[in-house]
């Protein structure tokens, strides 16, 4: 019940298209769910977060819809670059304790 | 702000060595946390503090892996003695206080175990 499932485990897409990743929880306890980013050799760094109090945010050229009766949340983005080129993470935790990660998607943008 | 930092970024021991890994959170962040990154399990979280005391270890492997916080700008990873499954990237993250869920990570460090 703490896994978030997280898909594709890989993705291409060319240059100004649109990349959807896709993930699904099962603790109905969880109330933060972040997207992280994550360059070669680097950490993962904060993208975008939603709590299920609303069903969409967008920030520039992503876009997190969340539905909470599917328990279900998804990563839009849209004018896809190759610099979004990066391994993606859905994350989900409850009353601010640990992060339960995804297992990760491989986004390329083919220019 | 120089964001969380780690040492060493790589570190290529023997199997049965010891290993310590080091962390400097964010200064003013209350909370701590140390990951272990593998291509097979993926982001897996090891062990979380707040104000310096651990608050949930048990995704700890086992009894060779232990993690202190003497205080608030320092906590340690150590593996002993190392095995080759060790073998990984291990992250340290930060968070502050007041509500906020945002985990800030650091740049991590490769472990190799021969």
């Amino acid at each position: 019940q703490q896994q978030v499932k997280q898909s594709p485990q890989s993705l291409i897409v060319q240059k100004g298209g649109i990349s959807i990743i896709n993930c699904a929880y099962e603790n109905t306890a969880f109330d933060y769910f972040p997207w992280y980013q994550q360059f070669p050799g680097k950490g993962p760094a904060l993208l975008i977060a939603i709590r299920p109090d609303v069903s969409e945010k967008k920030e520039g050229r992503f876009t997190i819809s969340f539905n909470k009766s599917a328990k279900q949340f998804s990563l839009h983005i849209m004018d896809s670059q190759p610099g979004d080129s990066a391994t993606y993470f859905c994350a989900a935790s409850r009353n601010t304790g640990k992060l339960i990660f995804g297992q990760g998607t491989t986004l390329q943008v083919k220019p | 702000d120089a964001g969380v930092i780690q040492s060493p970024r790589h570190e290529v021991t023997e199997m049965g060595q010891e290993v310590t890994l080091r962390c400097k959170p964010i200064s003013g962040h209350n909370s701590l946390f140390w990951y272990r990154q593998t291509m097979m399990r993926g982001l897996e979280l090891l062990i979380y503090f707040n104000n310096n005391v651990p608050i949930d270890d048990s995704g700890m492997p086992e009894d060779r892996f232990s993690a202190k916080m003497p205080n608030a700008s320092f906590s340690t990873l150590k593996i002993q003695p190392s095995e080759p499954r060790d073998s990984a990237v291990y992250f340290c993250a930060s968070r502050s206080g007041g509500g906020t869920d945002t985990q800030y990570f650091g740049p991590g460090t490769r472990l190799t175990v021969l």
